[in-house]
């Protein structure tokens, strides 16, 4: 794939529900991939960082693995709760002589009480 | 509170003139990016500067251009504005000029162009 994919593109759980969504990215020239959560009417905050194949990362009930060499992350939450709803944006950021970042679309979480 | 401050955060403005944006990174920050949000679009990376130097362009038209001085600050300037070009504008800064560190987003200037 050359753009960053993200799926499912929107998401409805209830309260107490674990969830889980794909990021694809370009596998060739992978240096980072960054999570980020966007809630409505604020600015993207940084989640995660990750540069390494195997990588797992967690922040509260939140959680990240990576697997470069097939080119997708899992973003995890588990025991969702209302204030989870956001938009949950990765970016991939590639070895190219560029080093742009490419975003996915991102994945919009609902989680109802 | 990021640490990254934008400013204006609204500016509304007719075609065809030239607007400043301007971005201040966290303290300690060497790595400005500029991106653009239009409706119903993602986000899109438009130019990344380093220490004052440009370090990467992406999908940034020949009307915009932008500088990081030396007290690190960057500005985005979009000159002959068109309608298209109304969007949300955001600024964040990093500590490295790759991708390994976490990147801090302003809270953005939204550009309406009438």
């Amino acid at each position: 794939i050359l753009n960053v994919e993200q799926s499912p593109q929107s998401l409805h759980v209830q309260e107490g529900d674990s969830t889980n969504f794909t990021c694809s990215f370009p596998s060739s020239n992978f240096y980072a991939l960054h999570w980020y959560r966007w809630e409505t009417a604020k600015s993207p905050e940084a989640l995660f960082v990750m540069t390494l194949n195997g990588d797992e990362k967690k922040k509260g009930r939140i959680s990240a693995t990576l697997n470069t060499k097939e080119g997708y992350s899992y973003l995890y939450i588990k025991g969702s709760q209302p204030e989870d709803s956001a938009t949950y944006l990765c970016a991939s950021h590639p070895t190219s002589g560029t080093y742009k970042y490419i975003f996915g679309t991102g994945t919009r979480l609902k989680v109802l009480a | 509170d990021s640490g990254v401050t934008q400013t204006p955060k609204h500016l509304i403005t007719a075609t065809g003139q030239r607007v400043t944006l301007r971005c201040s990174p966290r303290s300690g920050d060497l790595s400005v990016y500029w991106y653009q949000q239009s409706l119903d679009q993602g986000l899109q990376f438009l130019i990344q500067y380093y220490n004052g130097e440009e370090r990467a362009k992406g999908n940034i038209l020949e009307r915009f251009s932008a500088q990081q001085f030396p007290d690190l600050h960057s500005e985005l300037n979009l000159s002959s504005l068109e309608l298209g070009d109304s969007a949300l504008y955001f600024c964040a800064s990093s500590k490295a000029y790759r991708g390994s560190t976490e990147a801090f987003f302003g809270q953005g200037t939204r550009l309406t162009v009438v």
